[in-house]
Protein backbone atom coordinates (compact mmCIF):
# COMPACT_ATOMS: atom_id res chain seq x y z
CA UNK A 1 0.00 0.00 0.00
CA UNK A 2 1.44 3.38 -1.04
CA UNK A 3 2.95 5.36 1.77
CA UNK A 4 3.71 9.30 2.67
CA UNK A 5 7.36 9.50 3.21
CA UNK A 6 9.46 11.93 5.11
CA UNK A 7 12.95 12.95 5.36
CA UNK A 8 14.58 13.37 7.95
CA UNK A 9 13.20 11.47 11.07
CA UNK A 10 14.87 13.97 13.39
CA UNK A 11 16.71 17.05 12.82
CA UNK A 12 18.24 18.96 15.36
CA UNK A 13 19.28 22.67 14.65
CA UNK A 14 20.26 25.54 16.40
CA UNK A 15 18.08 28.47 17.06
CA UNK A 16 18.20 31.09 13.80
CA UNK A 17 19.36 28.16 11.59
CA UNK A 18 17.33 27.62 8.17
CA UNK A 19 16.31 23.83 7.89
CA UNK A 20 14.40 21.92 5.10
CA UNK A 21 11.63 18.96 5.68
CA UNK A 22 11.46 16.73 3.05
CA UNK A 23 8.09 14.81 2.05
CA UNK A 24 6.96 12.37 -0.91
CA UNK A 25 3.18 12.63 -1.11
CA UNK A 26 1.38 9.51 -2.46
CA UNK A 27 2.10 9.18 -6.33
CA UNK A 28 -1.62 9.75 -7.41
CA UNK A 29 -2.38 12.78 -4.80
CA UNK A 30 -3.17 16.54 -5.83
CA UNK A 31 -3.23 18.00 -2.28
CA UNK A 32 -0.17 18.20 0.21
CA UNK A 33 -0.24 19.42 3.82
CA UNK A 34 1.61 20.29 6.61
CA UNK A 35 0.97 19.80 10.06
CA UNK A 36 2.51 20.35 13.19
CA UNK A 37 2.27 18.64 16.70
CA UNK A 38 3.84 19.93 19.62
CA UNK A 39 4.57 17.07 22.10
CA UNK A 40 2.07 16.22 24.05
CA UNK A 41 -0.78 18.49 22.13
CA UNK A 42 -3.01 17.95 19.43
CA UNK A 43 -1.96 18.15 15.50
CA UNK A 44 -2.28 21.75 14.44
CA UNK A 45 -2.50 22.79 10.97
CA UNK A 46 0.07 24.72 9.13
CA UNK A 47 -1.13 25.19 5.52
CA UNK A 48 -2.21 23.18 2.48
CA UNK A 49 -0.80 23.14 -1.28
CA UNK A 50 -2.24 22.58 -4.66
CA UNK A 51 -1.80 23.05 -8.16
CA UNK A 52 1.49 24.57 -7.04
CA UNK A 53 0.52 27.49 -4.71
CA UNK A 54 -0.94 27.80 -1.14
CA UNK A 55 -4.60 26.93 -0.74
CA UNK A 56 -4.56 27.76 3.15
CA UNK A 57 -2.72 28.79 5.38
CA UNK A 58 -3.22 29.27 9.36
CA UNK A 59 -1.96 31.66 11.81
CA UNK A 60 1.02 29.73 12.84
CA UNK A 61 2.65 29.49 9.03
CA UNK A 62 4.61 33.25 9.19
CA UNK A 63 6.88 34.40 6.89
CA UNK A 64 9.78 32.43 8.67
CA UNK A 65 7.85 29.61 6.83
CA UNK A 66 7.62 28.53 2.75
CA UNK A 67 6.39 25.36 1.07
CA UNK A 68 7.32 23.92 -2.07
CA UNK A 69 7.23 21.36 -4.83
CA UNK A 70 10.96 21.23 -6.00
CA UNK A 71 9.56 18.14 -8.57
CA UNK A 72 7.35 15.90 -9.46
CA UNK A 73 7.50 14.13 -6.29
CA UNK A 74 8.77 16.00 -3.53
CA UNK A 75 6.86 18.43 -1.46
CA UNK A 76 9.18 20.56 0.85
CA UNK A 77 8.59 22.87 4.37
CA UNK A 78 11.58 25.90 4.78
CA UNK A 79 11.89 27.09 8.37
CA UNK A 80 13.97 30.54 7.49
CA UNK A 81 15.33 31.48 10.80
CA UNK A 82 14.32 28.67 13.66
CA UNK A 83 13.09 29.43 17.14
CA UNK A 84 12.94 27.40 19.82
CA UNK A 85 9.25 27.16 19.87
CA UNK A 86 9.84 25.23 16.60
CA UNK A 87 10.71 22.32 18.22
CA UNK A 88 7.45 19.82 17.67
CA UNK A 89 6.82 16.78 14.95
CA UNK A 90 6.34 18.04 11.91
CA UNK A 91 3.45 15.58 9.59
CA UNK A 92 3.43 16.00 5.97
CA UNK A 93 -0.14 14.50 4.94
CA UNK A 94 -1.43 14.27 0.93
CA UNK A 95 -4.82 13.79 -0.35
CA UNK A 96 -6.41 12.45 -3.44
CA UNK A 97 -9.13 15.13 -3.06
CA UNK A 98 -9.99 18.64 -1.21
CA UNK A 99 -10.24 18.63 2.63
CA UNK A 100 -13.43 16.15 2.34
CA UNK A 101 -11.21 13.52 1.37
CA UNK A 102 -9.09 10.93 3.30
CA UNK A 103 -5.86 12.61 4.12
CA UNK A 104 -2.77 10.55 5.21
CA UNK A 105 0.20 10.81 6.84
CA UNK A 106 3.73 10.56 7.37
CA UNK A 107 5.91 9.40 9.86
CA UNK A 108 6.60 12.92 10.56
CA UNK A 109 10.37 14.31 11.21
CA UNK A 110 10.99 15.41 15.06
CA UNK A 111 12.56 19.23 14.85
CA UNK A 112 14.54 20.11 18.00
CA UNK A 113 15.96 23.44 18.15
CA UNK A 114 18.38 23.76 20.50
CA UNK B 1 -14.00 29.66 12.36
CA UNK B 2 -14.05 25.84 13.25
CA UNK B 3 -13.86 24.68 16.76
CA UNK B 4 -13.84 21.30 17.37
CA UNK B 5 -13.89 19.71 21.17
CA UNK B 6 -13.21 16.45 22.09
CA UNK B 7 -14.03 14.84 25.45
CA UNK B 8 -12.68 12.88 27.48
CA UNK B 9 -9.48 13.44 27.34
CA UNK B 10 -8.51 10.20 28.74
CA UNK B 11 -10.28 6.97 29.26
CA UNK B 12 -9.76 3.76 30.92
CA UNK B 13 -11.60 0.98 30.27
CA UNK B 14 -11.43 -3.06 31.06
CA UNK B 15 -10.40 -4.92 27.86
CA UNK B 16 -13.84 -5.83 26.48
CA UNK B 17 -15.49 -3.31 27.37
CA UNK B 18 -16.73 0.01 24.97
CA UNK B 19 -15.39 3.26 24.50
CA UNK B 20 -17.35 6.30 23.46
CA UNK B 21 -15.31 9.00 22.16
CA UNK B 22 -17.02 12.08 21.93
CA UNK B 23 -16.59 15.49 19.35
CA UNK B 24 -18.64 18.58 18.52
CA UNK B 25 -17.70 20.89 16.11
CA UNK B 26 -19.02 24.47 15.71
CA UNK B 27 -19.40 25.31 11.40
CA UNK B 28 -22.18 23.86 10.43
CA UNK B 29 -21.24 23.78 6.87
CA UNK B 30 -18.51 20.89 7.72
CA UNK B 31 -19.29 17.78 5.54
CA UNK B 32 -16.76 15.41 6.61
CA UNK B 33 -15.48 13.97 9.91
CA UNK B 34 -12.61 11.48 10.00
CA UNK B 35 -11.25 9.62 12.93
CA UNK B 36 -7.42 9.33 13.62
CA UNK B 37 -5.65 6.92 15.78
CA UNK B 38 -1.87 8.25 17.20
CA UNK B 39 0.01 5.49 18.59
CA UNK B 40 3.29 6.20 20.18
CA UNK B 41 5.80 7.97 18.50
CA UNK B 42 3.72 7.34 15.44
CA UNK B 43 1.89 8.81 12.66
CA UNK B 44 -1.71 9.64 13.15
CA UNK B 45 -3.64 6.87 11.03
CA UNK B 46 -6.79 7.11 9.52
CA UNK B 47 -9.09 4.37 10.98
CA UNK B 48 -12.79 5.63 10.30
CA UNK B 49 -14.55 8.68 8.59
CA UNK B 50 -18.28 9.49 8.10
CA UNK B 51 -19.61 12.13 5.65
CA UNK B 52 -22.87 14.54 6.43
CA UNK B 53 -24.93 12.40 4.21
CA UNK B 54 -25.19 9.40 6.49
CA UNK B 55 -25.78 8.77 10.15
CA UNK B 56 -23.38 5.79 11.18
CA UNK B 57 -21.07 4.02 9.72
CA UNK B 58 -19.30 0.79 10.68
CA UNK B 59 -16.35 -1.16 10.01
CA UNK B 60 -15.97 -3.76 12.85
CA UNK B 61 -15.62 -3.01 15.85
CA UNK B 62 -15.34 0.38 15.55
CA UNK B 63 -18.16 2.54 14.53
CA UNK B 64 -18.66 6.62 14.24
CA UNK B 65 -22.02 8.39 14.47
CA UNK B 66 -23.28 11.61 13.34
CA UNK B 67 -25.60 14.43 14.49
CA UNK B 68 -25.81 17.07 12.47
CA UNK B 69 -28.63 18.74 14.14
CA UNK B 70 -26.44 18.84 17.71
CA UNK B 71 -23.06 19.04 15.71
CA UNK B 72 -21.17 16.36 17.47
CA UNK B 73 -20.15 12.89 16.42
CA UNK B 74 -18.91 10.33 18.17
CA UNK B 75 -16.42 7.41 17.75
CA UNK B 76 -17.55 4.06 19.54
CA UNK B 77 -15.03 1.27 19.80
CA UNK B 78 -16.54 -2.33 21.50
CA UNK B 79 -14.17 -4.93 22.44
CA UNK B 80 -11.54 -3.75 23.38
CA UNK B 81 -8.25 -4.91 22.85
CA UNK B 82 -4.55 -3.78 24.64
CA UNK B 83 -3.96 -2.80 21.27
CA UNK B 84 -6.85 -0.58 20.87
CA UNK B 85 -4.58 1.92 23.66
CA UNK B 86 -3.17 4.93 21.92
CA UNK B 87 -4.64 8.66 21.33
CA UNK B 88 -7.62 9.07 19.33
CA UNK B 89 -7.90 12.52 17.62
CA UNK B 90 -11.49 13.40 15.92
CA UNK B 91 -11.30 16.33 13.50
CA UNK B 92 -13.15 18.26 11.20
CA UNK B 93 -12.97 20.81 7.62
CA UNK B 94 -12.54 24.23 7.82
CA UNK B 95 -15.24 25.04 5.00
CA UNK B 96 -13.56 28.35 4.11
CA UNK B 97 -10.63 27.97 2.19
CA UNK B 98 -11.97 25.14 0.26
CA UNK B 99 -12.45 22.44 2.83
CA UNK B 100 -8.55 22.66 2.08
CA UNK B 101 -8.40 22.85 6.62
CA UNK B 102 -8.72 19.91 8.50
CA UNK B 103 -9.39 21.29 12.31
CA UNK B 104 -8.29 18.65 15.19
CA UNK B 105 -9.75 18.04 18.42
CA UNK B 106 -7.48 18.10 21.97
CA UNK B 107 -7.22 14.23 21.43
CA UNK B 108 -8.18 10.97 23.78
CA UNK B 109 -5.90 8.76 25.01
CA UNK B 110 -7.42 5.42 25.37
CA UNK B 111 -5.88 2.68 27.86
CA UNK B 112 -7.12 -0.88 27.49
CA UNK B 113 -6.46 -2.87 30.83
CA UNK B 114 -6.26 -6.23 30.42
Amino acid sequence: EPEVTQTPSHQVTQMGQEVILRCVPISNHLYFYWYRQILGQKVEFLVSFYNNEISEKSEIFDDQFSVERPDGSNFTLKIRSTKLEDSAMYFCASSEVAGSGEQYFGPGTRLTVT
Amino acid sequence: GENVEQHPSTLSVQEGDSAVIKCTYSDSASNYFPWYKQELGKRPQLIIDIRSNVGEKKDQRIAVTLNKTAKHFSLHITETQPEDSAVYFCAAPLVSGGYNKLIFGAGTRLAVHP
